[in-house]
């Protein structure tokens, strides 16, 4: 396709379940960002993948937060054991030059929502 | 503790007037910022950016103000059109070159009426 492609475009589980949230970047776009926004919050920096250089977890709120990137295109965020605070907009983003937001395009989101 | 406010949830222009979108932000590291764009069930598209070398920056109908010592910008749409309304959100860095980790403001629904 010809844009970010995120899915599933919504999820409902229940509260201490896994979740498995995936995003195919534009291709060609060697960095990737994952953000989410919760209800009436601005969006929130989570992790940034550049090439095959090691990701900026530094953003991830816990370590039942997890995301990966294999072979430089496809990433998928991982949520353990879910809580009802990681209910949100899940947005994942890419752009072809490294750390560029301003040049990156967003995909749709995933909105998630845990009971 | 947010560091990057817009204090206007909504905002409400006539058609063929300005808008002006405002946002302040806390964290003096803060060296270059952001306006994007949000239509519902999008992800939000880049507007219109600025570093803090400058004080202005004009891309067609939009035009981003940046006060360093109030810690204020402003993002001025002239003249607004009903396509503009959407959810604007204002956003700041302090990686210098890297602009990857923003911080996000919560948005400000803009409605544009005909």
């Amino acid at each position: 396709g010809a844009g970010v492609s995120q899915s599933p475009s919504n999820k409902v589980t229940e509260k201490g379940k896994d979740v498995e949230l995936r995003c195919d970047p534009i291709s060609g776009h060697t960095a990737l960002y994952w953000y989410r926004q919760s209800l009436g919050q601005g969006l929130e920096f989570l992790i940034y993948f550049q090439g095959n250089s090691a990701p900026d977890k530094s953003g991830l709120p816990s370590d039942r937060f997890s995301a990966e990137r294999t072979g430089g295109s496809v990433s998928t965020l991982t949520i353990q054991r879910t809580q009802q605070e990681d209910s949100a907009v899940y947005l994942c983003a890419s752009s072809l030059r490294r750390g560029s937001a301003s040049e990156a395009f967003f995909g749709q989101g995933t909105r998630l929502t845990v009971v | 503790d947010q560091q990057v406010k817009q204090n206007s949830p909504s905002l409400s222009v006539q058609e063929g007037r300005i808008s002006i979108l405002n946002c302040d932000y806390t964290n003096s590291m803060f060296d270059y910022f952001l306006w994007y764009k949000k239509y519902p069930a999008e992800g939000p598209t880049f507007l219109i950016s600025i570093s803090s070398i400058k004080d202005k920056n004009e891309d067609g109908r939009f035009t981003v103000f940046l006060n360093k010592s109030a810690k204020h910008l402003s993002l001025h749409i002239v003249p607004s059109q009903p396509g503009d309304s959407a959810v604007y959100f204002c956003a700041a860095s302090n990686s210098g070159g890297s602009n990857y980790k923003l911080t996000f403001g919560k948005g400000t629904l803009l409605t544009v009426n005909p």
